[in-house]
């Protein structure tokens, strides 16, 4: 089984759509989630944390699940801009030793 | 926003020669980072620096990798004797805090090994 392991898609849907990615992780001991964003041939760019409570920012919506060992991203309202690749990020350790490791990213293309 | 600045943005070379790639990362940042990024491949991991020292380096980074921080603010990472599969865009990071949320990477150098 991956690290981490993301459907890579593409996601195409509609303008106003809402559409959801899963990510799943490995290592049980997993501290930290991120959701980045990267635009084509882009840096990422951090979108939002992962918290054990749920978080939202405006039209985003991540959870997590330790249980099964999965975080999602929902997108309410999706706008043309948000077409993007979203990068799962998990982290364990702490301090020097921690660790970031990467999904390959799910790409997602909103049309008009 | 502070950002971290990456030179040159393309760098186009031949096979067997010797490429630096540098970084300027946000002056108050202590932990400095190389990514790589082959097209249509995930993110990788290279090698993070701290204290003017490696503190990590994946597999990736052998031999032929190298990483200096010369002086006060630039952050670069050398490739000897680059390889065609060395092609990809390299990502420079930095974080104020080792446990810190916000990775902040520059924009990239696109390195082509012809």
């Amino acid at each position: 089984r991956k690290e981490v392991e993301q459907d890579p898609g593409p996601f195409n849907v509609p303008e106003g759509a809402t559409v959801a990615f899963n990510c799943t992780y490995s290592n049980s001991a997993s501290q930290s989630f991120f959701w980045y964003r990267q635009d084509c041939r882009k840096e990422p760019k951090l979108l939002m944390s992962v918290y054990s409570s749920g978080n939202e920012d405006g039209r985003f919506t991540a959870q997590l699940n330790r249980a099964s060992q999965y975080i999602s991203l929902l997108i309410r309202d999706s706008k043309l801009s948000d077409s993007a690749t979203y990068l799962c990020v998990v982290t364990f350790g702490a301090g020097n030793n921690r660790k970031l490791i990467w999904g390959l990213g799910t790409s997602l293309a909103v049309n008009p | 926003e502070p950002e971290v600045t990456q030179t040159p943005s393309h760098q186009v070379t031949q096979m067997g020669q010797e490429v630096i790639l540098r970084c300027v990362p946000i002056s108050n940042h202590l932990y400095f980072y190389w990514y790589r990024q082959i097209l249509g491949q995930k993110v990788e991991f290279l090698v993070s620096f701290y204290n003017n020292e490696i503190s990590e380096k994946s597999e990736i980074f052998d031999d032929q990798f190298s990483v200096e921080r010369p002086d006060g603010s630039n952050f670069t990472l050398k490739i000897r004797s680059t390889k065609l599969e060395d092609s990809a865009m390299y990502f420079c990071a930095s974080t104020r805090q080792a446990s810190g949320e916000k990775l902040f990477f520059g924009s990239g150098t696109q390195l082509s090994v012809l």
